[in-house]
């Protein structure tokens, strides 16, 4: 059964520190990887998806890599900056054959940025 | 073009009443997906539904149902409400069961007293 674990747990740091949020998992055989961003009460915003035969996806300060057979990711953010204050999320599909649907999602890590 | 829409944003219910949750996929998407969301946990998946079919369900009895019509919204039925079914229910569409990002609403909060 695949386990996703998301570490820290929650993490405050000073505006403009580079960070890392951490993502493991426990089956290697994913299909792709999701990063999400969610705000208060709200839904979740897709930040970047990595296939599983991809190593690393970037989009504007954000960088996803993936290791999938150390079974783990990470997110580096840069230059962070209060309004990436969120719960940031990281979630699998599994690769078990056939319409693999199900993705599974990590608890997340809540990040506040300190002004 | 629209993004995912769900209503009601907030529904509160009473134990053994049942509810139904709508969704407008994100226009030219044919997968709609269902989560529960418990507070201070990641989602978890109900089920999918693919061109009016499911495709795929989790570990939820069969209390919660389905629907997804040919325009591609969809609906999520829960009978029998019982207080664990208190959680935030997300919606989320995508081009294909799952080669592409999954693209969320902003979900219901239903709370069951």
């Amino acid at each position: 059964k695949q386990e996703v674990t998301q570490i820290p747990a929650a993490l405050s740091v000073p505006e403009g520190e580079n960070l890392v949020l951490n993502c493991s998992f426990t089956d290697s055989a994913i299909y792709n990887l999701q990063w999400f961003r969610q705000d208060p009460g709200k839904g979740l915003t897709s930040l970047l998806l990595i296939q599983s035969s991809q190593r690393e996806q970037t989009s504007g300060r954000l960088n996803a890599s993936l290791d999938k057979s150390s079974g783990r990711s990470t997110l580096y953010i840069a230059a962070s900056q209060p309004g990436d204050s969120a719960t940031y999320l990281c979630a699998v599909y599994m690769n078990y054959g056939g319409a693999t649907n199900k993705l599974i999602f990590g608890t997340g890590t809540l990040l506040a940025v300190q002004p | 073009e629209t993004g995912v829409t769900q209503s009601p944003t907030h529904l509160i219910k009473t134990r053994g009443q049942q509810v139904t949750l709508r969704c407008s996929s994100q226009s030219g998407h044919n997968t709609v997906s269902w989560y529960q969301q418990a507070l201070g946990q990641g989602p978890q998946f109900i089920f999918q539904y693919y061109r009016e079919e499911e495709n795929g369900r989790g570990n939820f009895p069969p209390r919660f149902s389905g629907l997804q019509f040919p325009n591609y919204s969809s609906e999520l039925n829960v009978n029998a409400l019982e207080l664990d079914d208190s959680a935030l229910y997300l919606c989320a569409s995508s081009l294909e069961p799952r080669d592409s990002p999954l693209h969320f609403g902003n979900g219901t909060r239903l709370t069951v007293t």
